[in-house]
């Protein structure tokens, strides 16, 4: 499969503990973006990178929040100190761009997600 | 701020009626227009796209959509719905021309079609 994978797929944690979420782009791919998803939502934009570097995070991501791409493949999201508001659905996306008619475009591959339960 | 609204939140369908979902966005700029549809237990998937040229899209599956943009809309449609078109859809709007490129969602419509 050369789809976008997510790791784990489900996580449940207790109020106070450290999680972290793994996302595996398409391996052509070198833009990655992580979204959240609440229940009755579409998808709300926290943070991507361009290979390795971290070029625009959501006022969403609190500092609780960190998000890493370290060789500009893989990328992991961490939350400390988890709320039970942090349950969702954490979403993964990459992509690649061209050009369109003079416009710079993306199209964007997501990845089945991590469902996080905080209780 | 940007936003993209869809109007209609839950929208039943006999098979074979014809579909049309609503969406709109706030903004007067340059857009790239996306659909995006999630069948139940799985992943997003792209439906179809627009970045420049003819405002009428095709995608997969026989659904299309057109961009007016005088209307700021990017309505989506198919002319008959299947059962398996059972599915929650979501319009989705990259603003402006910057590298960026993130997306902004819409609440989404869940279709629900019946036999």
């Amino acid at each position: 499969d050369t789809g976008v994978s997510q790791d784990p797929r489900h996580k449940i944690t207790k109020r106070g503990q450290n999680v972290t979420f793994r996302c595996d782009p398409i391996s052509e791919h070198n833009r990655l973006y992580w979204y959240r998803q609440t229940l009755g939502q579409g998808p709300e934009f926290l943070t991507y990178f361009q290979n390795e570097a971290q070029l625009e995070k959501s006022r969403l991501l609190s500092d609780r929040f960190s998000a890493e791409r370290p060789k500009g493949s893989f990328s992991t999201l961490e939350i400390q100190r988890t709320e039970q508001g942090d349950s969702a659905m954490y979403l993964c996306a990459s992509s690649s761009f061209g050009l369109a008619g003079g416009n710079l475009y993306n199209e964007q591959f997501f990845g089945p997600g991590t469902r996080l339960t905080v209780l | 701020a940007q936003s993209v609204s869809q109007h209609n939140h839950h929208v039943i369908l006999s098979e074979a009626a014809s579909l049309e979902l609503g969406c709109n966005y706030s903004y007067g700029g340059t857009v790239n227009l996306f659909w995006y549809v999630q069948y139940p237990g799985q992943h997003l998937q792209l439906l179809l796209k627009y970045f420049s040229g003819d405002p009428l899209v095709k995608g997969i599956k026989g659904f299309e959509a057109e961009f007016i943009k005088s209307k700021f809309s990017f309505n989506l449609r198919k002319p008959s719905v299947q059962w398996s078109d059972t599915a929650e859809y979501f319009c989705a709007v990259s603003f402006g021309t910057g590298t960026a490129s993130k997306l902004t969602f819409g609440t989404g419509t869940r279709l629900q079609v019946t036999l």
